[in-house]
């Protein structure tokens, strides 16, 4: 069956502009993540959702990042303003729900601000 | 959540055991032990969890001391597919995030 799916796959923006990344998480799951990945570094935790409401966003690091998930399915990170430093890979991961013990990777979107 | 530390990087002949350590010293009693592996310009990947009995899946199998403070991953006939990079993880189970170190680089040669 299909993974979890993000566009897109490579992003290239200057300095000061405004970037909105997509994930579409596996069919029927409920819980979406958003981690951020610098080279050579494991991935960092940013945001969660259950469902349609983001139950913890203690790991967006300042408020030029903001995530969404209207619907409860496909989830779009928007980060504003963006800085040099905000250049990594964004990866999205689903699980069927809070409870679940696996979390399945979507292959990420390279995001370099020039 | 426990920190863990791991090996920076490992070699490994295709075809032998693979086996990745992990020490989680101050891990509590609610936590368990995560492994997801990372191949090249690919997402993470979950390979195997446990609280404090051996646990064995068709990927690997965990080995965790009787204190818990360390654990080893094990890959019982490595091949070159293996190469990645292993993170160890200590989570209490059932909650949101994961908090990944460096990793172990495994590296299996022919």
């Amino acid at each position: 069956g299909a993974g979890v799916s993000q566009t897109p796959s490579n992003k290239v923006t200057e300095k000061g502009k405004y970037v909105e990344l997509r994930c579409d998480p596996i069919s029927g799951h409920t819980a979406l993540y958003w981690y951020r990945q610098s080279l050579g570094q494991g991935p960092e935790f940013l945001i969660y959702f259950q469902g349609t409401g983001a139950a913890d966003d203690s790991g967006l690091p300042n408020d030029r990042f903001f995530a969404v998930r209207p619907e409860g399915s496909v989830s779009t990170l928007k980060i504003q303003r963006t800085e040099r430093g905000d250049s990594a890979v964004y990866l999205c991961a689903s699980s069927l729900n809070a409870r679940s013990d696996e979390q399945f990777f979507g292959p990420g979107t390279r995001l370099t601000v020039l | 959540d426990a920190k863990t530390t791991q090996p920076p990087s490992m070699d490994c002949a295709e075809g032998r055991a693979a086996n990745l350590p992990c020490n989680h010293s101050t891990i509590s009693g609610n936590e368990y032990v995560y492994w997801y592996r990372q191949i090249h310009s690919q997402g993470p990947q979950y390979i195997i969890h446990g609280l404090k009995n051996n646990e064995t899946n068709e990927m690997a199998s965990l080995i965790i001391t009787e204190d818990r403070k360390s654990s080893t991953l094990i890959l019982p006939h490595a091949t070159l597919r293996d190469t990645a990079v292993y993170y160890c993880i200590v989570r209490v189970s059932y909650t949101d995030k994961l908090i990944f170190g460096t990793g172990t680089r495994l590296q299996v040669f022919p």
